[in-house]
């Protein structure tokens, strides 16, 4: 089954921030987040294991709550190079290593 | 190193036509993915390859669609009597292993217009 990701959209000024948030029905081995400008391949940002991990790198960051099954991006003190659409994808783990993906949060951010 | 990469970048055809997609994995990576990314949609997954096993095709749409992969190498996905609803872009992604929780590293995709 598909996670879902809120919002759907956001606008943010530079230096604003933002949480995009993934949460699945399924229980959840890892969570994957990307990044994809228009007409460009998804970027990987990071992947989270169960465990309740926290990540990030630069003003980039993310949880990932096992017993909610949600994982949460943090964007902080955004840059116009922020701006795209993120995706988060979720396994159940063991031979299940087939992603599923969200629909994706459009993010604009502008000067 | 080179990436995954994936041709044609674009392509049109007329409805009812055959369609061969390529796409290039990182070498040395034994997993090898298909996706399908519809017009504001998520990626949604088609088809997977690891080493010798047989595939994984349990997300191909329908009996159009096949994919072959050559060793550890090239994939060509392929759809057959191609349908507008087919339009999309195209991704393949490759990994290492193959395993859950592991870093897959997409091509650019190839943008498939059904006319």
């Amino acid at each position: 089954q598909q996670p879902v990701q809120s919002p759907q959209a956001v606008i943010l000024r530079e230096g604003e921030d933002a949480v995009i948030n993934c949460s699945s029905s399924k229980a959840l081995y890892s969570v994957h987040w990307y990044r994809q400008k228009h007409g460009e391949a998804p970027i990987f940002l990071m992947i989270l294991l169960k465990g309740g991990e926290q990540k990030g790198h630069d003003k980039i960051s993310a949880s990932f709550n096992e017993k909610k099954q949600q994982s949460s991006l943090y964007l902080t003190a955004s840059q116009l190079s922020y701006s795209g659409t993120y995706f988060c994808g979720t396994d159940s783990g063991g031979s299940n290593y087939k992603l599923t993906f969200g629909k994706g949060t459009l993010l604009t951010v502008n000067p | 190193g080179a990436g995954v990469s994936q041709s044609p970048s674009n392509k049109v055809t007329e409805k009812g036509k055959d369609v061969e997609l390529r796409c290039d994995p990182i070498s040395g990576h034994t997993a090898l993915y298909w996706y399908r990314q519809r017009l504001g949609q998520g990626l949604e997954f088609l088809i997977y390859f690891q080493g010798n096993s047989a595939p994984d095709k349990s997300g191909l749409p329908s009996d159009r669609f096949s994919a072959e992969r050559t060793g550890e190498s090239v994939s060509t996905l392929t759809i057959q009597r191609t349908q507008q609803e087919d339009s999309a872009v195209y991704l393949c992604a490759s990994s290492l292993v193959g395993l859950a929780g592991e870093k897959q590293y997409f091509g650019p995709g190839t943008r498939l217009t059904v006319t």
